[in-house]
């Protein structure tokens, strides 16, 4: 079935570094992106999204890239802090009736002191 | 309370037995959502309720699974009739108008099944 998916369950970087973390989905009718941040116990909390009329919006410290020609989505994290240590989630939304979102399964960002 | 709140916090139960979830969503916001967690996966959506709307149930894995929403606001997630495979954290979510926006996220209800 269609599904959304991340090419790296896990990735270390160090402190200071910016972090890349890459989402693949599959169905291109799939207008809304949002990227999720979940902390060890605690619910996901909303980090960043795009519509599929835009290719790059940035946030505070984050950006959010959009390639829908290979149907690639990215989360980028600059300056990287223990804080920022948490699995994250791109989710979609395929349009019409229903809301739902899509999560993919995840990616473990850890970051070293 | 600013955020969505979600109860019990944790749940142990004996397989076979009923158990409710209860979601209260952030004021005003008029869709409200429940998904599931199971260890290390992403999020499954489960239900979805949007104003007076019939609600979205094409998640809910069996028919052990139902929901209600009383009064465009509170929510109770029931399964009946536990069994192992249903242990998971179970999530909250509310937006404000039901469009794919921001969906904020309650805390969970952490449910094990013995």
């Amino acid at each position: 079935g269609e599904s959304v998916g991340l090419h790296l369950p896990t990735l270390s970087v160090q402190e200071g570094d910016n972090s890349i973390i890459n989402c693949a989905y599959s169905n291109s009718a799939s207008d809304y992106f949002i990227w999720y941040k979940q902390e060890s116990g605690k619910g996901p909390q909303f980090i960043i999204d795009i519509r599929s009329n835009m290719d790059k919006r940035q946030g505070q410290r984050v950006t959010v890239l959009l390639n829908k020609t290979v149907k690639h989505l990215s989360l980028q994290i600059a300056a990287t802090q223990p804080g920022d240590s948490a699995v994250y989630f791109c989710a979609e939304n395929r349009g019409g009736a229903t809301n739902k979102l899509i999560f993919g399964t995840g990616t473990l960002l850890a970051v070293q002191p | 309370g600013a955020g969505v709140s979600q109860s019990p916090s944790n749940k142990v139960t004996e397989k076979g037995k009923d158990v409710e979830l209860r979601c209260d969503p952030i004021s005003g916001h008029t869709a409200l959502y429940w998904y599931r967690q199971s260890l290390g996966q992403g999020l499954e959506f489960l239900i979805y309720f949007q104003g007076n709307s019939a609600p979205d149930k094409s998640g809910l894995p069996s028919d052990r699974f139902s929901a209600e929403r009383t009064g465009g606001s509170v929510s109770t997630l029931t399964i009946q009739r536990t069994q192992q495979e249903d242990s998971a954290v179970y999530l909250c979510a509310s937006s404000l108008q039901g469009a794919p926006e921001t969906q904020y996220f309650g805390p969970g209800t952490r449910l094990l099944v013995l």
